[in-house]
């Protein structure tokens, strides 16, 4: 069946750092991969998403390139805030399946 | 203007009773979504609903029921609340249940058995 592993957390970094967080896939078919961002107290709202092989979502700063070949979706930041604080779902919906499957999350913290 | 909402925020109660957590959209979806997100923010999938009709329903207990009064409403009746139900359930909706379709996710109700 479909799955998401994703880096486990939690991660901390300075302000201003690079940031990567890793995110691999296990599909059938051709599956829209996703990132979503919880900031604390709140619901998830979606970060980017890629419908097909190397489509590259974006937004805020934050990449995310779908790799077909390494079964990839990873999330980069050049320079991370204080304000980008909170917990990253990468997660998958498959080609068939009307299911969104979320990987563990990844606790973000950035220090001032 | 909230797009998705729920009510109540909190829910604290004594185990063996029974609760609603109540979800309204006016984004005008077709598609609803309840999940439970524990305490180590691990997210699962309950149900979901396209235009009234139930087309997911994942392994739960059948102390938990959904209801559809209609395509912007989606509830979730818990009886016989246990305490591993404690956690936090979101309820989401999306324009349809196409692949690559955003979902948008409510603030989320802390429920607390006791």
């Amino acid at each position: 069946g479909n799955s998401v592993t994703q880096m486990e957390g939690p991660v901390t970094l300075s302000e201003e750092a690079f940031l990567t967080i890793n995110c691999t896939y296990t599909a059938t078919g051709y599956p829209s991969l996703f990132w979503y961002v919880q900031y604390p107290g709140e619901g998830l709202q979606l970060l980017l998403k890629a419908t097909k092989a190397d489509d590259k979502g974006s937004n805020k700063g934050f990449e995310a390139t779908y790799r077909k070949e390494t079964t990839s979706f990873h999330l980069e930041k050049g320079s991370v805030q204080v304000s980008d604080s909170a917990v990253y779902f990468c997660a998958l919906k498959g080609s068939s399946a009307s299911k969104i499957i979320f990987g563990s999350g990844t606790r973000l913290s950035i220090r001032p | 203007d909230t797009a998705v909402s729920q009510t109540p925020k909190y829910l604290v109660t004594q185990m063996g009773n029974d609760k609603s957590i109540k979800c309204e959209q006016n984004l005008g979806h077709d598609t609803m979504y309840w999940y439970k997100q524990d305490s180590k923010k691990f997210l699962k999938i309950m149900f979901s609903y396209n235009n009234k009709e139930l087309i997911i329903n994942e392994t739960v207990p059948n102390r938990f029921s959904p209801k559809s009064p209609d395509k912007a409403h989606l509830n979730l009746h818990i009886n016989s609340l246990e305490l591993g139900d404690s956690a936090v359930y979101f309820c989401a909706s999306s324009l349809i249940a196409d692949r690559a379709d955003t979902q948008y996710f409510g603030p989320g109700t802390r429920l607390t058995v006791l």
